[in-house]
């Protein structure tokens, strides 16, 4: 089956300008988080959706936002880019979680660089 | 207090040779998963095994092993017969079942094969 999917590859925007990145998960997936990585904060948690509802959300301020579809696709927003939000931003479709629930797989990925 | 702690920022294996990835955890929730992922240049988190805390016995998959001390509270990733393709960054991470469905990740290991 396919693999989680995020559009786009790559972004370069400019300080102050918005971005949506998207993610696609694995067929029959429900649950997708977003993680950030930078090589100072290494990964950090950014939010969880399931079944449309954002069930979980990590330590950034509310430019970060999010939203998940009635097809499991998921779509986050940086509004006001700052220097700081240049990152790799992770996608990660799972599961529910629970014991049993192993599969937990992540998308290659959108490097986002704010000029 | 951090949840995953890797103390090896990078390590070293010749071709062939075994080598071990240490990974410790902490958590108050008696339901939890650890997971290991590798992490080429180009950024995709790849997937390599999984530890569930009710699991008796340790995780094999392929020339991967996961050694298992929950009384200790670590989750060490065994390469058997490295290869070059090997070289990358590999992450411990954690997911608390009770307590929702994000990752706890480590720092990460910068694992490079010698020919």
């Amino acid at each position: 089956k396919a693999g989680v999917t995020q559009t786009p590859r790559y972004l370069i925007k400019t300080r102050g300008q918005q971005v949506t990145l998207s993610c696609s998960p694995i067929s029959g997936h429900r649950s997708v988080s977003w993680y950030q990585q930078t090589p100072g904060q290494g990964l950090q948690f950014l939010f969880e959706y399931f079944s449309e509802t954002q069930r979980n959300k990590g330590n950034f301020p509310g430019r970060f936002s999010g939203r998940q579809f009635s097809n499991s696709r998921s779509e986050m927003n940086v509004s006001t880019l700052e220097l700081g939000d240049s990152a790799l931003y992770l996608c990660a479709s799972s599961l529910p979680g629970g014991r049993g629930n192993t599969e937990a797989f992540f998308g290659q990925g959108t490097r986002l660089t704010v000029v | 207090a951090q949840k995953i702690t890797q103390t090896q920022p990078g390590m070293f294996v010749q071709e062939k040779e075994a080598v071990t990835l240490d990974c410790t955890y902490d958590t108050s929730d008696p339901s939890y998963g650890l997971f290991w992922y590798k992490q080429p240049s180009s950024g995709e988190m790849i997937f390599l095994i999984y530890q569930g805390s009710y699991d008796q016995q340790n995780a094999t998959e392929g020339r991967y092993s996961l050694s298992f001390q929950k009384a200790r509270k670590s989750a060490n990733l065994v390469i058997s017969a490295s290869q070059l393709g090997d070289s990358a960054m590999y992450f411990c991470a954690m997911r608390e079942f009770n307590t929702g469905n994000q990752f706890y990740f480590g720092t990460g290991t910068s694992l490079t094969v010698i020919p």
